[in-house]
């Protein structure tokens, strides 16, 4: 079955600090694969997306995401995260024959400490 | 340029009211898409409109609920006879074909 995991619900980073959010996949065809952000109280944002090629990919606000087809993985990354990342992170994945429909994770929620 | 819109922002309503909650996509984007998010939850699929097909309505919880979309624009779901178990966020997205999906602020709908 088509599934996508985000294993941990919370972390917990201290602002500067890296940051690695999980996003483990099942999906038969060659997926697209994104990130979104959702800050409180407001609609998703996307983050960045892979369709091809160039396997490391990069978003905005200064994250990244490297798709590992072996691992069926896409974990966002983040060198130095800022007060202002405190959010919650959805990771989504689809493809041109699922009629572009997304599956999604149920989410992380970043806690920045100051 | 405009980006997805959805209205009202928040709506409180009586247990067993009707309740209509309203999308205006990206113009242009042939593809519109509902889902919850209920309290500290991901998003649940509600239904989807591509083009002028059929929605797919596999996602949708209950026949209390349901949407259409006018002229491939705007779209509006309906829930009737509102439950408690109905309070989430309804999110609007759409998209062109390529599976990014932009999406509205939401609708907070409070059932009391």
């Amino acid at each position: 079955a088509q599934s996508v995991t985000q294993p941990d619900i919370h972390i917990t980073v201290s602002e500067g600090a890296s940051l690695e959010l999980r996003c483990n996949y099942s999906y038969g065809a060659t997926p697209y694969l994104f990130w979104y952000v959702q800050s409180p109280g407001q609609g998703l944002q996307l983050l960045l997306k892979y369709f091809s090629g160039d396997t490391l990919v990069q978003g905005i606000k200064g994250f990244e995401a490297e798709f590992k087809r072996s691992q069926s993985s896409f974990n966002l990354r983040k060198p130095s995260v800022h007060w202002s990342d405190a959010a919650e992170y959805f990771c989504a994945v689809g493809a041109m024959d699922s009629n572009y429909q997304l599956i999604w994770g149920a989410g992380t929620k970043l806690i920045i400490k100051p | 340029g405009a980006g997805v819109s959805q209205s009202p922002s928040n709506k409180v309503t009586e247990k067993g009211k009707d309740v209509e909650l309203r999308c205006d996509p990206i113009s242009g984007h042939t593809a519109l898409y509902w889902y919850r998010q209920s309290l500290g939850q991901g998003l649940e699929f509600l239904i989807y409109f591509q083009g002028n097909s059929a929605p797919d309505k596999s996602g949708l919880p209950s026949d209390r609920f349901s949407a259409e979309r006018t002229g491939g624009s705007v779209s509006t779901l309906t829930i009737q006879r509102t439950q408690q178990e109905d309070s989430a966020v309804y999110l609007c997205a759409s998209s062109l074909r390529t599976t990014e999906q932009y999406f509205g602020p939401g609708t907070r709908l409070t059932v009391t």
